[in-house]
């Protein structure tokens, strides 16, 4: 499908916050997805938003999305030397989830 | 908490051979997925599968592949003739329903072709 597009790496230092972002193909898609990845791991679901939704808070995640612009954002507050990771964006198609390329996030003490 | 696991976590193989990678979905899913992720690349779309036949698939997913449930927990991806450019991780996933509903991951499995 047509590309997901992140960038591709953020460094950030250890209590601060992290804002990785997002901007999706498909107006209609009706899930955006965000996913961990650890290095030598599976993809983690980390949380997910509804398309009628502007905002979702899960304890330290905060996902904002921007539909007229499809834009998607994931903040972690607080950020910890243990969420370094990639991160994946991924959008609902009819019948699977079209991924981003990651963001590779870097978190220093 | 169940969670989808694939075996083996790494397989080397030679050009031409026949791999078979395989998964156990979370055990009240219903539907299955193969995905793929090429060094350095986004994760692509493979396969999905529901009551026993292939629901999508996308154009990598060619005549060299094939899945199968062989049994009630198993969900098998099998290339038949490899190639150098099937290195890849390969992801399983399942999900409870249909593709409106949250797809879990397995932890892949990493595939070099020589």
């Amino acid at each position: 499908g047509e590309d997901v597009e992140q960038s591709l790496f953020l460094s950030v230092r250890e209590g601060d916050s992290s804002v990785i972002n997002c901007t999706y193909t498909d107006s209609s898609s009706t899930y955006l997805y965000w996913y961990k990845q650890e290095p030598g791991a599976g993809l983690q679901l980390l949380t997910y938003i509804f398309s009628n939704m502007d905002m979702k808070q899960d304890q330290r995640l905060t996902v904002l999305l921007n539909k007229k612009d499809k834009h998607l954002s994931l903040r972690i507050a607080d950020t910890q030397t243990g969420d370094s990771a990639i991160y994946f964006c991924a959008e609902r198609t009819p019948y699977a989830l079209n991924f981003g390329k990651g963001t590779s996030l870097l978190v220093t003490p | 908490e169940p969670e989808v696991t694939q075996t083996p976590s790494h397989q080397v193989t030679q050009m031409g051979q026949e791999v078979i990678l395989r998964c156990v979905p979370i055990s009240n899913h219903l539907y299955f997925y193969w995905y793929r992720q090429i060094l350095g690349q986004k994760v692509e779309f493979l396969v999905s599968f529901y009551n026993n036949e292939i629901s999508e698939k996308s154009e990598i997913f060619d005549d060299q592949f094939s899945v199968e449930r062989p049994d009630g927990s198993n969900f098998t991806l099998k290339i038949r003739s490899t190639k150098l450019e099937d290195s890849a991780m390969y992801f399983c996933a399942s999900s409870v329903s249909g593709t409106k509903d949250t797809q879990y991951f397995g932890p892949g499995t990493r595939l070099t072709v020589l």
